[in-house]
């Protein structure tokens, strides 16, 4: 596609459930990023694929996150037992190079709201 | 870890008028980016800079990167609607390893007609 592609582009949950968030990234982007950015503050990384594997999920949270890309290209980021707090926007960035090195290019974000 | 600190938070511009938002790090920086977001939107890529004394520009923006500061500004000249939304500064942590981009919190961006 065009553009990173994130859906869905709101998502209204009820605390405790089972949420998963899908990333179509750039076609031929090897680099893959999940960020979280809450009201007021600026993206916080939470995991970073360099092809299938996850090359740091330092930023996840808890164990309560987990993301996967099988394939090397869309990636989905789950969240069980959603909590309140995980309300945010989930954005999803791809680049040709891995690391600081390169561009990214985001999408616009998953809207999450935890009831 | 890595944080960087945006001024100032917000800021209110008339139309026309020159404007400077900077990006302070407490550690090295590793490449500093700025991204713009609309209200409600992904980052749009506005410049990378990655040697000190780098200066880009881009129409009416222009980005320095002070590497002995650890500092970088980001300057809008004879600004205009278009201009207004968030400024995000990003950088790496590492010399182009493998990790993503930390991030400061934005300076919102007002525009007055």
């Amino acid at each position: 596609g065009a553009g990173v592609s994130q859906t869905p582009s709101n998502k209204v949950t009820e605390k405790g459930k089972y949420v998963e968030l899908r990333c179509d990234p750039i076609s031929g982007h090897t680099a893959l990023y999940w960020y979280r950015q809450s009201l007021g503050q600026g993206p916080e990384f939470l995991i970073y694929f360099q092809g299938t594997g996850a090359a740091d999920d330092s930023g996840l949270p808890n164990d309560r996150f987990f993301a996967v890309r099988p394939e090397g290209s869309v990636s989905t980021l789950k969240i069980q037992r959603t909590e309140r707090g995980d309300s945010a926007v989930y954005l999803c960035a791809s680049s040709r190079a891995g690391g600081a090195s390169g561009e990214l290019f985001f999408g616009e974000g998953s809207r999450l709201t935890v009831l | 870890s890595q944080e960087l600190e945006q001024s100032p938070q917000s800021l209110i511009v008339q139309e026309g008028k020159n404007l400077t938002i900077n990006c302070t790090s407490s550690k090295t920086l590793y490449g500093l980016y700025w991204y713009k977001q609309k209200y409600g939107e992904g980052l749009i890529f506005l410049m990378m800079l990655q040697k000190g004394g780098e200066e880009k520009s881009h129409e009416k923006i222009t980005a320095k990167l002070d590497e002995k500061k650890q500092q970088s500004s980001l300057h809008i000249t004879a600004s205009q609607p278009s201009h207004a939304g968030i400024y995000l500064c990003g950088a790496g942590t590492g010399g182009g390893g493998a990790d993503g981009l930390t991030f400061g919190k934005g300076t919102h961006l007002i525009i007055q007609p």
